[in-house]
């Protein structure tokens, strides 16, 4: 089993829609989660941390099930700048922070 | 803006050159920096930890002796792929962290995007 699994998608939804993304990690005793976005050939940036009582920070809701070990992403009113492929990222048991990327999942958000 | 400069953007090479990436620390000092590689439509994989002052720590099955990592100073990491063959070429990103806990998020750098014809 993979440390980090994600659905690859693409997801295709029009602008203005909601969008969930999950991601599930294998690995009980990790301790700080994390979402970035990658654009084409880029370098990935955060776009936010994953708190255990779930944290929004505008359009963006992150919710973290430690018993299911399970991470979500909602984005409400995609806009079309929202296009990207989106990372769960999780760090690793014991390290001094050493972070494990799930593949991403590819959003395509048209007009 | 930036807090992690990497430098090559891209770089060109031919088999069995050796090429040099710079990751520096902008207005921090990073005791450690990461570096990762991505291969086409893969998740980004660490290859190894770089510690300021004392050898990089290197994942499971990257090779310390093709990808030497130095780590001179609080604000310079660099890693220098020896003897680059095509199957190197891939995508080389740099990281660190600016915040003293284990848990604040990673800061990348742009990255250099290798090709080894």
């Amino acid at each position: 089993r993979k440390e980090v699994e994600q659905d690859p998608g693409p997801f295709n939804v029009p602008e203005g829609a909601t969008v969930a993304f999950n991601c599930t990690y294998s690995n009980s005793a990790s301790q700080s989660f994390f979402w970035y976005r990658q654009d084409c050939r880029k370098e990935p940036k955060l776009l936010m941390s994953v708190y255990s009582s779930g944290n929004e920070d505008g359009r963006f809701t992150a919710q973290l099930n430690r018993a299911s070990q399970y991470i979500s992403l909602l984005i409400r009113d995609s806009k079309l700048s929202d296009s990207a492929t989106y990372l769960c990222v999780v760090n690793r048991r014991g390290s001094q922070g050493n972070l494990i990327f799930g593949k991403g999942t590819k959003l395509s958000v048209k007009p | 803006g930036a807090v992690v400069s990497q430098h090559p953007s891209w770089v060109i090479c031919k088999s069995g050159t050796s090429v040099k990436i710079e990751c520096r620390s902008l207005d921090f000092q990073a005791t450690t920096m990461f570096w990762y590689r991505q291969f086409p439509k893969q998740s980004l994989m660490l290859m190894a930890t770089s510690n300021e002052g004392s050898k990089a720590t290197y994942e499971q099955g990257v090779e310390k002796d093709k990808f030497l990592i130095n780590h001179a100073s609080l604000t310079l990491s660099t890693l220098t792929v020896t003897s680059a063959h095509p199957e190197d070429s891939s995508f080389y990103i740099c990281s660190a962290r600016t915040g003293s806990s284990y848990n604040s998020p990673l800061h990348f750098g742009n990255g250099t995007r290798l090709t080894v014809t």
